[in-house]
């Protein structure tokens, strides 16, 4: 059972750009959260989908969206990108709430 | 403000050796935890979960113990290994409407001498 695959590993973009990263979850689950991990602020929460529905959303601007898709697949975007949004994004899928959370290998953003 | 926090940020432990990595937490109502081992360069692996009502939870060479009483959480891994070298964090969710809103510790680093 292939576990939580994230695309692209590693990026770099200029500031004021925006991203778009993506999760595929382990196969089943549907819900799917997403984390920002930097050395300051550690690991983050930033939201959370379940069918197709953001269920919790952490303290993150507006500028951090997600989505999700029917086949439980989710994407985040990160508009007007800012030095400070470097960071290992990581995905984590779980079956349902109060399950165990399995996480991505992470996208590694890095803006210049 | 509440949060889960980690006592040691580094640990140096003998190859062979037991390890404890420990962790508090202030939610008195959070009702599961998990711990999560993090590698240079790769995502968080989980390791071991427990839920409030348990006490204790044994996996293979490691176990969760939970003190609901002083809200304190700790990984005890048993004939430590060179491999086991990583960042453990724990992390709590905390009771709320729904979902799986993990929140995390600040980490501790394992190392373990040869």
């Amino acid at each position: 059972k292939a576990g939580v695959t994230q695309t692209p590993r590693y990026l770099i973009k200029t500031r004021g750009q925006q991203v778009t990263l993506s999760c595929s979850p382990i196969s089943g689950h549907r819900s799917v959260s997403w984390y920002q991990q930097t050395p300051g602020q550690g690991l983050q929460f930033l939201f959370e989908y379940f069918s197709e529905t953001q269920r919790n959303k952490g303290n993150f601007p507006g500028r951090f969206s997600g989505r999700q898709f029917s086949n439980s697949r989710s994407e985040m975007n990160v508009s007007t990108l800012e030095l400070g949004d470097s960071a290992l994004y990581l995905c984590a899928s779980s079956s349902s709430g109060g399950n165990t959370i399995y996480f991505g290998e992470g996208s590694w953003l890095t803006v210049v | 403000g509440e949060s889960v926090g980690l006592h040691l940020p580094t640990l140096s432990v003998q190859e062979g050796d037991n390890s404890i990595i420990n962790c508090a937490y202030s939610n008195s109502a959070s009702d599961y935890f998990i711990w999560y081992k993090q590698e240079s360069g790769k995502g968080p692996q989980f390791i071991i979960d427990i839920r409030s009502n348990m006490d204790k939870r044994q996996g293979q060479r490691v176990t969760v113990l939970l003190n609901k009483t002083v809200k304190h959480l700790s990984l005890q891994i048993a004939a430590t290994q060179p491999g086991d070298s990583a960042v453990y964090f724990c992390a709590e969710i905390r009771p709320n409407n729904a979902g799986n809103m993990l929140t995390f510790g600040g980490g501790t680093r394992l190392m373990v001498k040869p």
